[in-house]
């Protein structure tokens, strides 16, 4: 079947620390993958995607690579902000257009200044 | 560009009564979602419409929820009766046609529906 495991959270950090997420997946063919992000009160925005193998989605400052190798897409940003604070979902399609999406359930990330 | 609208944006029943959700997509969408998103959960897909035909509802649990799209533009979900595990947030989303072979067409969410059954 399809799915996605991500780290469980929540995360917290120090302004300008390193973030990484990690998410892995299981999928029958080729899926694409994506982040994405719920700020507080606000919708599920879509923050990047990939959708190939090795591809590198990039968006904000946040980065994920598709690596079909060890099945991983993990989400990474150099230095965070407080404004990133959010809850994040990794998510897969089975489509490289159209197509239901897959999510994991979600971690929080907290940023402290 | 208008979003994806919902509403109510929040609703409490009690358990055995009904409630419906609506949603207007974004203008032109041909494809619309309906996912249930559990507290501490991702969202899990219970429908997706073509325009105003049923691809997917495979995961929808038919003895309680109901779903349509006339016209192939707005949307109703329907919970008939509520159960507490209904509680969740209900969200819509639509997404265009795919504008060539290697694009993606993004699914844009709306603020969803928080549905808190007691």
């Amino acid at each position: 079947g399809n799915s996605v495991t991500q780290m469980e959270g929540p995360v917290t950090l120090s302004e300008e620390a390193f973030l990484t997420i990690n998410c892995t997946y299981t999928a029958t063919g080729y899926p694409s993958l994506f982040w994405y992000v719920q700020y507080p009160g606000e919708g599920l925005q879509l923050l990047l995607k990939a959708t190939k193998a090795d591809d590198k989605g990039s968006n904000k400052g946040f980065e994920a690579t598709y690596r079909k190798e060890t099945t991983s897409f993990h989400l990474e940003k150099g230095s965070v902000q407080v404004s990133d604070s959010a809850v994040y979902f990794c998510a897969l399609s089975r489509g490289s257009t159209l197509g239901r999406l897959y999510f994991g359930r979600g971690t929080q990330l907290t940023v402290w200044p | 560009e208008a979003g994806v609208a919902q509403s109510p944006r929040y609703k409490i029943i009690e358990k055995r009564q009904s409630v419906a959700f609506w949603c207007n997509p974004i203008s032109g969408h041909a494809t619309l979602y309906w996912y249930q998103q559990i507290l501490g959960q991702g969202p899990k897909l219970l429908i997706q419409f073509q325009n105003n035909g049923v691809v997917d509802d495979s995961q929808l649990p038919k003895d309680r929820f109901s779903a349509e799209r006339l016209k192939g533009v707005d949307s109703t979900l329907k919970i008939q009766p509520a159960k507490l595990e209904d509680s969740a947030v209900y969200l819509c989303a639509s997404q265009g046609l795919s504008s060539g072979r290697d694009s993606y067409n993004e699914q844009f969410f709306g603020p969803g529906t928080r549905l808190t059954v007691l």
